[in-house]
C-alpha cells in the first residue's frame, strides 16, 4: 500500500497570504490528524477528522481550519500567514477499527516558510 | 493536562555503545505508548507501540521499550547502536478515550559518534 503523501513538500508564501496543504490518507484510513512541527514547540495536534467530520482541535487560533473529503482526503488551510507559521506540516492517517487504538502513520510533511 | 516529558533533549553515544531514551507521562487510567522515529527532512516513523499485554515490547531496528506503570515509563532502549541510528526520537501518549488526539514528547536527538 502507499504511505501517505503530502503535497506540496515545500511552500514559500508571504505575510498575509493564506496557504492550503493537502493530505491523501492510507487507502482504506478514515481519520487524519494534523501537526505543526516547530522547534520551539515541537510537534503540536492541529485538529483531527474522521468521516468528514472534525473529532478534536488543539489550541490554534481560528486562521488554522480544515477538512476532509468523503474519500477521506484532506486539507487544511491557513489564513493571513504570520512569521511564526512557518514550521513543517504533518499529516497522519489512521485505520479507526473500532477494536481499540489506532496507530498513527505520518507522511513526509509540508515544510512552509513563511517570509 | 495530559503530558509527556523526554527529559533528555539530546543523547550522544559511541557507535556499538548501548542507548536508553526516556520517556514518563502523566498518570491516567488508560495509556497507549509509541516511539516515532524521524530522520532528517522526513514524517515520523513508528517504532514501537504498546497497546496492552506484555510489557516489553520490541520494535524495527532492533529497538524496544518497557512500559512501567508504577513508575509511568516507557524508555526506549538498544543493546548497541549504528550510524544511521542517528536521528531524533519522540515518546507520543494516546490516552483512552482521546480518539487520535496523540501528545508527543519535544523529542530526544540521538547523535551516534563514530
Amino acid at each position: 500500500k502507499a504511505g501517505v503523501t503530502q503535497t506540496p513538500r515545500y511552500l514559500i508564501k508571504t505575510r498575509g497570504q493564506q496557504v492550503t496543504l493537502s493530505c491523501s490518507p492510507i487507502s482504506g484510513h478514515r481519520s487524519v490528524s494534523w501537526y505543526q512541527q516547530t522547534p520551539g514547540q515541537g510537534l503540536q495536534f492541529l485538529f483531527e477528522y474522521f468521516s468528514e467530520t472534525q473529532r478534536n482541535k488543539g489550541n490554534f487560533p481560528g486562521r488554522f481550519s480544515g477538512r476532509q473529503f468523503s474519500n477521506s482526503r484532506s486539507e487544511m488551510n491557513v489564513s493571513t500567514l504570520e512569521l511564526g507559521d512557518s514550521a513543517l506540516y504533518l499529516c497522519a492517517s489512521s485505520l479507526v477499527s473500532g477494536q481499540g487504538p489506532d496507530t498513527q502513520y505520518f507522511g513526509p510533511g509540508t515544510r512552509l516558510t513563511v517570509l | 493536562a495530559q503530558s509527556v516529558t523526554q527529559l533528555d533533549s539530546q543523547v550522544p553515544v559511541f557507535e556499538e555503545a548501548p542507548v536508553e531514551l526516556r520517556c514518563n507521562y502523566s498518570s491516567s487510567v488508560s495509556v497507549y505508548l509509541f516511539w516515532y522515529v524521524q530522520y532528517p527532512n522526513q514524517g515520523l516513523q513508528l517504532l514501537l507501540k504498546y497497546l496492552s499485554g506484555s510489557t516489553l515490547v520490541k520494535g524495527i531496528n532492533g529497538f524496544e521499550a518497557e512500559f512501567n506503570k508504577s513508575q509511568t515509563s516507557f524508555h526506549l532502549r538498544k543493546p548497541s547502536v549504528h550510524i544511521s541510528d542517528t536521528a531524533e526520537y519522540f515518546c507520543a501518549v494516546l490516552y483512552s478515550g482521546g480518539y487520535q488526539k496523540v501528545t508527543f514528547g519535544t523529542g530526544t536527538k540521538l547523535q551516534v559518534i563514530p
